[in-house]
């Protein structure tokens, strides 16, 4: 069975950086995309970022643009999202999630169960 | 600011049917295809559709997808108190390049 666990969450003042990661298992992991999405809480979804299987290719909201980095260890098994200048609005529960296509955002067909951020000073 | 547009709420009786409307346009939904996600209270989101009509293993075909133009639905017929979620549409956006949640829609049963 396909799992993700996300790890590396906390409090962080505003402008500093935090490094989340999303151990998988169960699954082929670099023959998969994979994901991170964020949700504050009692609001929306909003995707983050998104990275191809090989780690070639890597895809941002403009609202993370220049500020946070996606990566992958496929020898690890572990995907990474790189968080510099944090801002109060990136405040949020973030989530890891595989893609079934090895290139782009398909759909996302595992969830892990979240890491909180919270940025305050 | 999401630029796939849901209504906020929709409710039905045990038994009843549920339509949730997802408004998109032509660089998302008009062009590529749409999926559906349920979130449980206190969960993590569940994929629920695919590929605007497709239902992966284990979801009930209570739940069925359409799309036209730059529009999708989600139809849950013969509603459950189970049911009781939020739903988001998705697809990926050209102009974004990225990929693009609705508002949600906070399905209630009575």
């Amino acid at each position: 069975e396909a799992q993700l666990l996300e790890s590396g969450g906390g409090l962080v003042q505003p402008g500093g950086s935090l490094r989340l990661s999303c151990a998988a298992s169960g699954f082929t992991f670099s023959s998969y995309a994979m994901n991170w999405v964020r949700q504050v809480p009692g609001k929306g979804l909003e995707w983050v970022s998104g990275i191809s299987g090989s780690g070639g290719g890597t895809y941002y909201a403009d609202s993370v643009k220049g500020r946070f980095t996606i990566s992958r260890d496929n020898s690890k098994n572990t995907l990474y999202l790189q968080m510099n200048s944090l801002r109060a609005e990136d405040t949020a529960v973030y989530y890891c999630a595989k893609d079934p296509d090895f290139v782009l955002v398909t759909r996302l067909d595992v969830w892990g169960q979240g890491t909180t951020v919270t940025v305050s000073s | 600011q999401s630029v796939l547009t849901q209504p906020p709420s929709a409710s039905g009786t045990p038994g009843q049917r549920v339509s949730i409307s997802c408004s998109g346009s032509s660089s998302n939904i008009g062009r590529n295809t749409v999926n559906w996600y349920q979130q449980l209270p206190g969960t993590a989101p569940k994929l629920l559709i695919y590929s605007i009509n497709q239902r992966p293993s284990g979801v009930p075909d209570r739940f069925s997808g359409s799309k036209s133009g730059t529009s999708a639905s989600l139809a849950i017929s013969g509603l459950q108190s189970e049911d009781e979620a939020d739903y988001y549409c998705a697809a990926w956006d050209d102009s974004l390049n990225g990929y693009v949640f609705g508002t949600g829609t906070k399905v209630t049963v009575l």
